[in-house]
């Protein structure tokens, strides 16, 4: 079955770049029908969307996040990532890269990656 | 911009019982776009109902779904220990603030 998984340092210090990258098996990023996300959730809180990608590299942003964020796509290698810049303490977050049906379909996320944890630290 | 409401924040059940769970829009929303999520402790969220009130492949048939306009419900018919969690209704882009289901 389809499965993700995050892949990226876990530990950053304030002003970096956080960068992440989601692959995907058992199925193809460049399925049409599905965009693929990404969503965060700070520890003990909720979860706050950041954004997504369809495999022709369509974007669409948080728009609390846009001017801080890049999604990109590789559909070489079944892979998509997330760059974050100038990270705050506030971007600590567990970050998780998910599936997104598209609008027709209802616009859920499954499924998700297990999740990876960054600390933003000095 | 659409914001999401969840109710209670906290939910005390016994195993064996039934729990509703409240998601309420600010504003009227497509019910075809509304989806459930339930998740563990150190887990990722697992897409439970879509389309307000259709269960994902594998949920088991004692988690349902029902609402339209602005008041949607998760209901759990009868509680097993697994089904202690944290609960999210979400909406395009918006998540609610969950639903804790705790053991009472």
């Amino acid at each position: 079955q389809l499965q993700l998984q995050e892949s990226g340092p876990g530990l950053m210090k304030p002003s970096e770049t956080l960068s992440l990258t989601c692959t995907v098996s058992g199925g193809f990023i460049s399925s049409s029908s599905y965009y693929w996300g990404w969503i965060r959730q700070p520890p003990g809180k909720g979860l706050e969307w950041i954004g997504m990608i369809y495999y022709d590299g369509t974007t669409y942003y948080n728009p609390s996040l846009k001017s801080r964020v890049t999604i990109s796509v590789e559909t070489s290698k079944n892979q998509f990532s997330l760059k974050l810049s100038s990270v705050t303490a506030a971007d600590t977050a567990v970050y998780y890269c998910a599936r997104r049906s598209s609008e027709s379909e209802g616009n859920w996320f499954d499924p998700w990656g297990q999740g990876t944890l960054v600390t933003v630290s000095s | 911009e659409i914001v999401l409401t969840q109710s209670p924040g906290t939910l005390s059940v016994s195993p064996g019982e039934r729990a509703t769970l409240s998601c309420r829009a600010s504003q009227s929303v497509n019910s075809d776009y509304l989806a459930w999520y339930q998740q563990k402790p150190g887990q990722a969220p697992r897409l439970l109902i879509y389309g307000a009130s259709s269960r994902a492949t594998g949920i088991p048939d004692r988690f349902s779904g029902r609402g339209s306009g602005t008041d949607f419900t998760l209901t759990i018919s009868r509680l097993e220990p697994e089904d202690f969690a944290v609960y999210y209704c979400q909406q395009y882009d918006t998540f609610g603030p969950g639903t804790k289901v705790d053991i009472e």
